[in-house]
């Protein structure tokens, strides 16, 4: 059973689109981080929330950890080709990290 | 120079048979993480080591065994690998407290593997 579950797992969109990304567990977590992933490499981390309705902005990607420090969502306004890749959400509880399933994002030019 | 390095980048081997990834890290930093990734199940944690004499298991150790040479090395060995464990895998570093944001992990390039 994943602690963490992201949906949707796959999502296809046409650039200038909007997306939202769901990152849900039943876990209180300390802090909740967003990678991105390209092939053939490893992820890379976008930010960290850590505090309860925390709204975080990177440019065109808004960030946003429940209030109860157990969800969070990541939106994308007007989605570029350049976004494309899997999008993991991943929490820290105690010493470990526990990532989400994943959601990989294509955006069609 | 990358600053997480993962030998070897691709590995095809037989069951039974006993392999080693190994994982350098020139970012100074006391953590070191190994993950494996399977499609639609994300990165889950293997093993992870606070400092050379420190290690601890993850989630998912069964199978694996690593070995903390030094700061900056961490490898992990398939004592006898079974086709179960074909996955991309991960090493990753974080830096202690007071030495950086401790939320923040560096990731390697990845080792594919495959056990025929």
């Amino acid at each position: 059973t994943q602690l963490l579950e992201q949906s949707p797992q796959f999502l296809s969109i046409q650039e200038g689109e909007n997306l939202t990304v769901y990152c849900n567990s039943s876990s209180v977590f300390s802090s909740l981080q967003w990678y991105r992933q390209e092939p053939g490499e490893g992820p890379v981390l976008l930010v960290t929330v850590v505090t309860g309705g925390e709204v975080k902005k990177l440019k065109r990607l808004t960030f946003q950890f429940g209030d109860a420090r157990k969800d969070s969502s990541l939106h994308i306004t007007a989605a570029q080709p350049g976004d494309t890749g899997l999008y993991l959400c991943a929490g820290a509880l105690g010493n470990q990290f526990y990532f989400g399933t994943g959601t990989s994002l294509t955006v069609i030019p | 120079d990358a600053d997480v390095t993962q030998t070897p980048r691709n590995r095809i081997t037989k069951t039974g048979k006993r392999i080693m990834l190994e994982c350098s890290q020139t970012k100074g930093h006391d953590r070191m993480y190994w993950y494996r990734q399977d499609p639609g199940l994300g990165l889950r944690l293997i093993y992870y080591s606070f400092d050379v004499k420190d290690i601890n298991k993850g989630e998912i150790s069964d199978g694996y065994s690593v070995s903390r040479q030094a700061q900056a090395k961490f490898s992990l060995s398939l004592e006898s690998a079974i086709p179960n464990q074909t996955a991309l895998y991960f090493c990753a570093t974080t830096p202690r407290p007071g030495q950086g944001d401790p939320n923040e992990q560096f990731f390697g390039p990845g080792t594919r593997l495959t056990v025929l």
